[in-house]
């Protein structure tokens, strides 16, 4: 398997400008995660899908952010209008359960100017 | 106050050496993940741990549910363990929330 695989790689943008990260899961795995990690805070969840439905997005910082999973094998994490703060590394995850051990892709560094 | 510990955050070993990290936690949990993440970025995720203790290779994690308290140990180390290892739980209140301790920073010398 490619395991989790997470789009671009690298994104610089302008502060006001639209993001759209992707995420495609391990095929099979039931649930999505999107993480972000900055300096300052560390890990943090933002949003985990079920079967395509979200489940918790307590850790949406905002309304700029949202998240959407169509179908079981894409996933898109969606910054309107981007800020500087935004600046991060963000991460997708899936597994096979909610419980189970968690599958990182290779993460979205964003940086916005 | 973090709902997760880690100590030490940073620990410098020479190669060879039996090296633990701690994590500690406040309340009920549903599940631990130790999470490894190198120099590059990239996460691995080591082990995830509800009781009793997991063995991989010369990683080793344990957690005592009654003392809210888990341990990695790595066995006769390695250069190329020098990474990040972070403690994430899940826990019962608020949902099977995750928490995410700070992480502890490894640099095993040769």
């Amino acid at each position: 398997d490619a395991g989790v695989i997470q789009s671009p790689r690298h994104e610089v943008t302008e502060m006001g400008q639209e993001v759209t990260l992707r995420c495609k899961p391990i095929s099979g795995h039931d649930y999505l995660f999107w993480y972000r990690q900055t300096m300052m805070r560390g890990l943090e969840l933002l949003i985990y899908f079920n079967n395509n439905v979200p489940i918790d997005d307590s850790g949406m910082p905002e309304d700029r952010f949202s998240a959407k999973m169509p179908n079981a094998s894409f996933s898109t994490l969606k910054i309107q209008p981007s800020e500087p703060r935004d600046s991060a590394v963000y991460f997708c995850a899936s597994s096979q359960g909610g419980l189970e051990t968690q599958y990182f892709g290779p993460g979205t560094r964003l940086l916005v100017l | 106050k973090n709902e997760v510990e880690q100590s030490p955050q940073n620990l410098t070993a020479q190669e060879g050496e039996f090296i633990t990290i701690n994590c500690s936690y406040s309340v009920g949990i549903s599940a631990l993940h130790w999470l490894q993440q190198h120099p590059g970025g990239g996460i691995v995720s080591l082990f995830m741990l509800s009781s009793g203790k997991k063995k991989h290779g010369r990683l080793i994690a344990t957690i005592n549910i009654q003392e809210k308290h888990s341990s990695l140990h790595i066995t006769a180390s390695h250069p190329r363990d020098s990474a990040v290892y972070i403690c994430a739980v899940r826990m019962i209140r608020n949902g099977n929330q995750f928490y995410f301790g700070t992480g502890t920073s490894l640099t095993v010398i040769p």
